[in-house]
């Protein structure tokens, strides 16, 4: 999707495994979100970001930290993969005056084993 | 606290109408929205409504707003194949066009030809 870029696309990790998520938007927009999506669920907020420099816990934290270096750029790292963090992760900014709502990434379809 | 509630499934024949509804919590949301994920990919803007308004028409697209019983539905006119997705509605919290939003799990829309 134009303006959130993810990578990797596609993952697999073997449990206890760690890994880093990249996301980078093409804007300077400050408030950057990463989430994730399973059947039934919905999507759940794992972290955001409203600023450089800071971020908050949304409703799922647990096993995940993110880092926000600059305000391109919004990180999510798992430090010990389990197999409960399969899913697929979105990253997201919200937009500015009439960039209005938030432009999603395409996507990371994580698998841990 | 804040949450939005749909529907999971809808199914209907090409060329009927669709018609997704939400209801959403926060009286204070100035922007609602729905939008559109296709397999594989991330979440799109489909379209968005101010709440000073009851209704927008965008082509094939009617939102209607009932604010008093906190009601949002999405219609689809001439519901083609290529609709077939799952579509989110989100309420923006906190007022204005820059609040976080939350999203409801999402209506699944089978188009059956």
């Amino acid at each position: 999707n134009a303006g959130v870029t993810q990578t990797p696309k596609f993952q697999v990790l073997k449990t206890g495994q760690s890994m880093t998520l990249q996301c980078a938007q093409d804007m300077n927009h400050n408030s950057m979100y990463w989430y994730r999506q399973d059947p039934g669920m919905g999507l759940r907020l794992i972290y955001y970001s409203a600023s450089e420099g800071t971020t908050d816990k949304g409703e799922v934290p647990n096993g995940y930290n993110v880092s926000r270096l600059n305000k391109r750029e919004f990180s999510l790292r798992l430090e010990s993969a389990a197999p409960s963090q399969t899913s697929v992760y979105f990253c997201a900014r919200r937009g500015i005056g009439r960039d209005i709502g938030y432009t999603f990434g395409s996507g990371t379809r994580l698998t841990v084993v | 606290g804040e949450d939005v509630e749909q529907s999971l499934f809808l199914s209907v024949r090409e060329g009927d109408s669709s018609v997704i509804n939400c209801t959403y919590t926060d009286s204070s949301s100035t922007y609602l929205y729905w939008y559109k994920q296709e397999p594989g990919a991330g979440l799109q803007l489909l379209t968005y409504i101010f709440s000073n308004m009851d209704m927008k028409q965008d082509q094939r697209l009617t939102v209607l707003l009932n604010k008093k019983d906190k009601h949002l539905s999405l219609r689809i006119a001439d519901t083609q194949t290529g609709d077939s997705a799952i579509y989110f509605c989100a309420e923006s919290i906190g007022g204005g066009s820059q609040g976080n939003l939350i999203f409801g799990k999402g209506t699944k829309l089978s188009v059956k030809p």
